[in-house]
C-alpha cells in the first residue's frame, strides 16, 4: 500500500521568509496530492492540491511541486505571515483514500 | 455554505461506556469519510461510504467500532464498549462525487475515555 513520509516535522521561519515541506511517497499508481493546514482544534483545511498530469500549480503565496519520476512533491509557502503558523500535512491518494503524512509544525515568527 | 458539521465536539466517558459520534456531511456530497488523528499515529483512515454504502472499513480497529449512514445526510460512528486508547481526535470528511478527489474535513470530536 501507498506510505507517505514527511519533513521536516518542525519548521521555524522569520516572518517575510519562504518556507517549504516535502513529502515522498511510495506507490507509483498514486495520482492525487493534496495539502491540509491544521490551526489547534480544528480540522484539517484543504489549502492546495495537485493531480498527477501536472508538475506544478500555485495560488497565490502557496505552491506544490510534483516529481512522478522521483516520487516527492513539495509546498512552497512564500512571503510567510503569522497567520500561517499551523500543522501542515501532505497525502497521497490510491484507491480512493488519502494517505497522510506525519505532518509539519510551521512557526513564522515576527 | 455549512460546512461538515460534527456533534459533539467534546465528549468524555468512562471505560464500558458506549459512545456515539455524529457527522452532517456538505449537502450534495456522495462520499464521507471518518478518520482517526492520534499523536502516536497521526491521521488514519478508519472507513468510508460512497453514497451511503461503505466501501472499505479495514480501517476500523477492532469490533467494537461501528458505523452506519442511513442517509445521505447523517453518519454515526459508534464505539461499544469503549477504552482509554480509543481517545483521540475524531474527523469526518465529506467528498463531492466519487469523480472528484477533494475531501473536507469538520471541526471533529475530542473523545476522552477514563
Amino acid at each position: 500500500g501507498e506510505n507517505v513520509e514527511q519533513h521536516p516535522s518542525t519548521l521555524s521561519v522569520q516572518e517575510g521568509d519562504s518556507a517549504v515541506i516535502k513529502c515522498t511517497y511510495s506507490d507509483s499508481a498514486s495520482n492525487y496530492f493534496p495539502w491540509y493546514k491544521q490551526e489547534l482544534g480544528k480540522g484539517p483545511q484543504l489549502i492546495i492540491d495537485i493531480r498527477s498530469n501536472v508538475g506544478e500549480k500555485k495560488d497565490q503565496r502557496i505552491a506544490v511541486t510534483l516529481n512522478k519520476t522521483a516520487k516527492h512533491f513539495s509546498l512552497h509557502i512564500t512571503e510567510t505571515q503569522p497567520e500561517d503558523s499551523a500543522v501542515y500535512f501532505c497525502a497521497g491518494m490510491n484507491t480512493d483514500k488519502l494517505i497522510f503524512g506525519t505532518g509539519t509544525r510551521l512557526q513564522v515568527f515576527p | 455554505d455549512a460546512g461538515v458539521i460534527q456533534s459533539p465536539r467534546h465528549e468524555v466517558t468512562e471505560m464500558g461506556q458506549e459512545v456515539t459520534l455524529r457527522c452532517k456531511p456538505i449537502s450534495g456530497h456522495n462520499s464521507l469519510f471518518w478518520y482517526r488523528q492520534t499523536m502516536m499515529r497521526g491521521l488514519e483512515l478508519l472507513i468510508y461510504f460512497n453514497n451511503n454504502v461503505p466501501i472499505d472499513d479495514s480501517g476500523m480497529p477492532e469490533d467494537r467500532f461501528s458505523a452506519k449512514m442511513p442517509n445521505a445526510s447523517f453518519s454515526t460512528l459508534k464505539i461499544q464498549p469503549s477504552e482509554p486508547r480509543d481517545s483521540a481526535v475524531y474527523f469526518c470528511a465529506s467528498r463531492p462525487q466519487r469523480g472528484s478527489y477533494e475531501q473536507y474535513f469538520g471541526p471533529g470530536t475530542r473523545l476522552t475515555v477514563t
